[in-house]
């Protein structure tokens, strides 16, 4: 159980163009989910917590208008990165609060061009 | 505020071997811990968790035991496989908070 996929797993645009990341969890529900961003050889970067139906909280230096987020249902949220720049370029990866423990999906590896 | 400090690798064993990879925070109250692990362009899986005092977390033979004494939750195996090369991350959860906090990660290479 307590299974998270994300899609696309890889995705390379060019710059200028959005880019729209899945978060599903497949099996619970979960009223929160988290966005990270992972540097090479680098620890995760929280970016925001996404609450369903309301706004997500974004971290402290993260571009709201940048990285948007939808938590529309109790399985699904989603992260737009628009207008996308190849300093953009970076592994992303949700994650789902089931009760006391965060699970995580594979992560999504965008490049942009 | 919250923090985890980890022990920095990378880390290069012989199969068989033992492995250690400590863990300690910095946190007010009772935290729940955890150890993730994350193989090479995966996302991070749950390796273990512990969510009180002297409890021991354990999986895949890998144990970890919450130390609220020494604040610590090192990670622990007594015979690593090939298969057990990845990063692992220590991370904390505080027990008034949704958010969690990680540690650098810890690269082991395990070698044939």
């Amino acid at each position: 159980g307590a299974v998270v996929s994300q899609h696309p797993s890889r995705v390379i645009c060019k710059s200028g163009t959005s880019v729209k990341i899945e978060c599903r969890s497949l099996d619970f529900q979960a009223t929160t989910m988290f966005w990270y961003r992972q540097f090479p050889k680098q620890s995760l970067m929280l970016m925001a917590t996404s609450n369903e139906g309301s706004k997500a909280t974004y971290e402290q230096g993260v571009e709201k208008d940048k990285f948007l987020i939808n938590h529309a249902s109790l399985t699904l949220s989603t992260l737009t990165v628009t207008s996308a720049h190849p300093e953009d370029s970076s592994f992303y990866i949700c994650s789902a609060s089931g009760g006391e423990t965060q699970y995580f999906g594979p992560g999504t590896r965008l490049l942009v061009l | 505020g919250n923090s985890v400090t980890q022990m920095e690798g990378p880390v290069t064993l012989s199969e068989e071997a033992f492995l250690t990879i400590n863990c300690t925070y910095t946190a007010t109250g009772y935290p729940s811990l955890f150890w993730y692990v994350q193989y090479p362009g995966e996302g991070l899986q749950l390796l273990l968790k512990a969510t009180k005092a002297d409890d021991k977390g354990s999986n895949k033979g890998f144990e970890a035991t919450y130390r609220k004494e020494t604040t610590s939750f090192h990670l622990e195996k007594g015979s690593v496989q090939v298969s057990d090369s990845a990063v692992y991350f220590c991370a904390l959860k505080g027990s008034n908070d949704y958010k969690l906090s990680f540690g650098a990660g810890t690269t082991v290479t395990v070698r044939a």
